[in-house]
């Protein structure tokens, strides 16, 4: 596609429901990431996903999160037992892997949890 | 580890303004990018200029250029000129390359809190 498409736009949901969130990244871009947006926390790593390689996890912040990605294109972001603490918006980014840095990002998630 | 940090919370300038946002980050990298990213309500953030750490030139994209001073570790944007359409959330980001292991990919990025931007009119 013309840009990076997340769906949807804007979830509520119920303290301890699981969540699903969808990203769609640029055909042909190789690289995906997921970040989360807090309130007052800015912007942090979450997962980064690069062409058949395992993931970087790294940023995920309990094991209630895990994302996937099909067939090198789109990912999912899941998150179980979804809390308060969990609101935020997230966003996804992807890059091609060369071609000069600097990733392009789509609108986000808002995920609120009450 | 690496950290960026935006000191002014919040800015406003007149229109046709200029106005300059600080960053100042902090790494023993040397070699790394600096990105300036625009959020606009609408939540998508949008690139609006880059810096390779290993060029001394400031890089520069129409009304918007950047300061970038390596040894201070200081990285400011300048906007000329300033529009109503700038009015948005501005975040400093640092990235370090993930290197020659995995292909030099593009690292994560590190954002500061942001500085909220307001161009009145």
């Amino acid at each position: 596609g013309a840009g990076v498409s997340q769906s949807p736009s804007n979830k509520v949901t119920e303290k301890g429901k699981d969540v699903e969130l969808r990203c769609d990244p640029i055909s042909g871009h190789t690289a995906l990431y997921w970040y989360r947006q807090s309130l007052g926390q800015g912007l942090e790593f979450l997962i980064y996903f690069q062409g058949n390689s395992a993931p970087d996890k790294s940023g995920l912040p309990s094991d209630r999160f895990s994302a996937e990605r099909t067939g090198g294109s789109v990912s999912t972001l899941t998150i179980q037992r979804t809390q308060q603490e969990d609101s935020a918006v997230y966003l996804c980014a992807s890059s091609p892997d060369f071609g000069g840095p600097g990733y392009t990002f789509g609108s986000g998630t808002r995920l609120t949890v009450v | 580890a690496q950290t960026v940090t935006q000191s002014q919370p919040e800015m406003s300038v007149q229109e046709a303004e200029t106005v300059t946002l600080s960053c100042t980050y902090d790494t023993s990298e040397s070699n790394y990018y600096l990105f300036w990213y625009k959020q606009p309500p609408s939540r998508q953030m949008i690139l609006v200029i880059r810096q390779e750490a290993y060029k001394q030139q400031n890089a520069t994209e129409n009304r918007f250029s950047v300061n970038f001073q390596k040894a201070a570790k200081s990285f400011s944007l300048k906007i000329s000129d300033s529009q109503l359409g700038d009015t948005a959330m501005y975040f400093c980001a640092f990235m370090k390359p993930r290197g020659v292991m995995y292909g030099g990919s593009q690292g994560n990025l590190i954002f500061g809190k942001g500085t909220k931007l307001s161009v009145k009119p």
